[in-house]
């Protein structure tokens, strides 16, 4: 099964300033026939089920705002949250949907300091 | 509006069974795989079973294979998780979802308590 190992565990970050939350993948997710990255993230707050932000690694969905933003390849991924807000507090997470099991990181918190 | 509402979690005894069930609406079912995740009380998500279109088609997770098993009924619009032999482990919340391999649309989850 792939690994998907996330950093840090958890973070606090001020109002406005930028969040940066890694993942990291036993093996690639990048699929030669495609250059696409088998990669997504996903939001979940409190109470809710998780919502997608990002799939290709980088391809925000529908109505997320652009603040967020996905970078990375091969075995080494980002999420960034610019100008963080307050309803960013949530836990995320990164999947990699390459090989089932479709595997997802440990999560990583965010808080407002 | 497009929708997924669970039904059938409960408090169940270590060895038993129980049936969780996903109605689709608001889009068209039979056109679409569907998936099964979990989220254990305060733990990670957890990507449980995946079947496709064909209703023939599917995966487990190595911790439920031979122990759970995902079907489909497209006339009802209708996906299900049949849980056999349960452990303690399995408590969780449980999450059906529409699609393979990204998920757009997901169930807002019903308790499966093992114990």
């Amino acid at each position: 099964d792939i690994v998907m190992t996330q950093s840090p565990d958890s973070l606090s970050v001020s109002l406005g300033e930028r969040a940066t939350i890694n993942c990291k993948s036993s093996q690639s997710l990048l699929y030669g026939s495609n250059n696409k990255n088998y990669l997504a993230w996903y939001q979940q707050k409190a109470g809710q089920p998780p919502r997608l932000l990002m799939h290709w690694a980088s391809t925000r969905e529908s109505g997320v705002p652009d603040r967020f933003s996905g970078s990375g390849s091969e075995t080494d991924f980002t999420l960034t949250i610019s100008n963080v807000q307050a309803e960013d507090v949530a836990v995320y997470y990164c999947q990699q949907y390459d090989n089932t099991p479709y595997t997802f990181g440990q999560g990583t918190r965010l808080e407002i300091k | 509006e497009v929708q997924l509402l669970q039904s059938g979690g409960g408090l169940v005894q270590p060895g038993g069974s129980l049936r969780l069930a996903c109605v689709a609406s608001g889009f068209t079912f039979s056109s679409h795989a569907m998936t099964w995740l979990r989220q254990p009380p305060g733990k990670p998500l957890e990507w449980v079973s995946l079947i496709y279109t064909d209703g023939a088609t599917t995966f487990y997770a190595d911790s439920v294979k031979g122990r759970f098993t995902i079907s489909r009924d497209d006339s009802k619009n209708t996906l299900y998780l049949h849980m056999d032999r349960l452990r303690d482990d399995d408590t969780a919340v449980y999450y059906c979802a529409r699609d393979g391999m990204v998920h757009t649309i997901w169930g807002l989850g019903t308790l499966v308590t093992v114990s």
